[in-house]
């Protein structure tokens, strides 16, 4: 099966804090995404890479960057966290080809105080 | 503008009933359509897709999509529905705008099952 490991469930972190979440998959898959998922507002696309050192932004990059030094990790830095980043992340991968199923992790729920 | 919609943000049914949960789309050329499942404090599980050919779906735990192209529409049913059914459900599609695999995904339907 693919597994899709987040580092953390919950993270409680301050305003101007540096964050980091961590995202690992072990099915070899060349894409990789960064959601944000919030109540009536689904899921929103932040960062996706496609391959190693390869980034591109989403619909909402404002405020975060990400970091694809290997193919399994993908990391989602937030430089200084602000209140309004608190929600839900999601990580997911894929292989490329069109059609392919995103998997997906168990997701990082994130307070920012 | 390429987009999803799900017009019901919750969806109740007895158990026992069928059960219906709505996705219509808006997307140049053909469109790959999904729908995922999220359970309380979980991460996405994949239901099925749509790519071609058949336009009745089959997938997990017994669900199943019908893709209506005129329609444009590609709704979730389930002959018979289970309390263990409640979750949080998603359609998506695919992002035809660009050679990316990304998705697009409408803002989620909660299904409540009743005993």
């Amino acid at each position: 099966d693919v597994k899709v490991t987040q580092s953390s469930r919950y993270l409680v972190k301050r305003t101007g804090e540096k964050v980091f979440l961590e995202c690992v998959q072990d099915m070899d898959h060349e894409n990789m995404f960064w959601y944000r998922q919030d109540p009536g507002l689904g899921l929103r696309l932040i960062y996706f890479s496609y391959d190693v050192k390869m980034k591109e932004k989403g619909d909402i990059p404002e405020g975060y960057s990400v970091s694809r030094e290997k193919k399994e990790r993908f990391s989602l830095i937030l430089e200084s966290a602000s209140t309004n980043q608190t929600s839900m992340y999601l990580c997911a991968s894929s292989e490329q080809g069109r059609g392919n199923i995103q998997y997906f992790g168990a997701g990082t729920r994130l307070s920012v105080l | 503008a390429q987009s999803v919609a799900q017009p019901e943000d919750q969806v109740n049914v007895a158990e026992g009933n069928p059960l219906t949960v709505k996705c219509t789309y808006s997307v140049s050329g053909n469109p790959y359509l999904f729908w995922y499942v999220q359970y309380p404090n979980r991460g996405l599980q994949f239901l099925l897709k749509y790519i071609t050919g058949d336009n009745l779906v089959k997938g997990s735990y017994g669900f199943e999509a019908e893709f209506n192209k005129s329609q444009t529409s590609f709704h979730l049913k389930k002959p018979s529905a289970l309390v263990s059914d409640s979750a949080l459900y998603f359609c998506a599609v695919r992002d035809m705008s660009d050679n990316t695999d990304k998705l697009i995904f409408g803002t989620g339907t909660r299904l409540q099952v009743f005993p």
